[in-house]
């Protein structure tokens, strides 16, 4: 597609349960990049994707959250057992390559999952 | 340590105005570096990029970059009210293909 997309574009989930949350990079983009954005913070970084390379997870903040992604497709998010300090706006970015980015390209993000936990 | 310093602000500049936002980072090997502005309640865009020491420009803004001093600058010439965001400094970091955000600068463009 012409930009990242990324779905739902909100969600509300009750305390306990499990979400998935959807990102459909630019087509042809190696490189895959998950943020959470919470209320008035900065971007922290989740877990980066590029080609078939194993995922760098560094920035998963415990071991209930996870994400996949086959080949340079599709990644989703998995959070299971959420809680409340999970509320927050997902993002998802892709670029064109994580090995070159003085090519300029910079990191295109989507419009975010708003995940309220309550 | 990988950081990205910016002021949190709020910076308020009058209309007409230049707006000048500054980030600091840590990473001497670092080699771009990115601005991107995020609208309240909108995902981060991107506006500039610059990779060489000194100004590039682009319209009403200018990116500085000075990596002696470890510092990286946007002026925002003519200040408009539409201007008024959120401005978050970026770069990976080097070794890391993972870009690093500041946690931006709030700019508001008073009419």
């Amino acid at each position: 597609g012409a930009g990242v997309s990324q779905s739902p574009s909100n969600k509300v989930t009750e305390k306990g349960k499990d979400v998935e949350l959807r990102c459909d990079p630019i087509s042809g983009h190696t490189a895959l990049y998950w943020y959470r954005q919470r209320l008035g913070q900065g971007l922290e970084f989740l877990i980066y994707f590029q080609g078939n390379s194993a995922p760098d997870k560094s920035g998963l903040p415990s071991d209930r959250f996870s994400a996949e992604r086959t080949g340079e497709s599709v990644s989703t998010l998995t959070i299971q057992r959420t809680q409340q300090e999970d509320s927050a706006v997902y993002l998802c970015a892709s670029s064109s390559t994580g090995i070159e980015p003085i090519s300029g390209y910079g990191y295109t993000f989507g419009s975010g999952t708003r995940l309220t936990v309550v | 340590q990988k950081e990205v310093e910016q002021n949190s602000g709020p910076l308020s500049v009058p209309e007409g105005a230049i707006a000048s936002l500054n980030c600091t980072y840590s990473d001497r090997g670092s080699q771009s570096f990115f601005w991107y502005r995020q609208y309240s309640g909108k995902s981060p865009e991107l506006i500039m990029f610059i990779y060489s020491n000194g100004d590039k420009e682009d319209g009403r803004f200018t990116a500085q970059l000075n990596k002696a001093s470890q510092y990286v600058s946007l002026l925002i010439r003519d200040s408009q009210p539409s201007d008024s965001a959120t401005y978050l400094c970026a770069y990976p970091s080097g070794g890391s293909y993972i870009p690093t955000f500041g946690r931006g600068t709030s700019l508001i463009v008073h009419p």
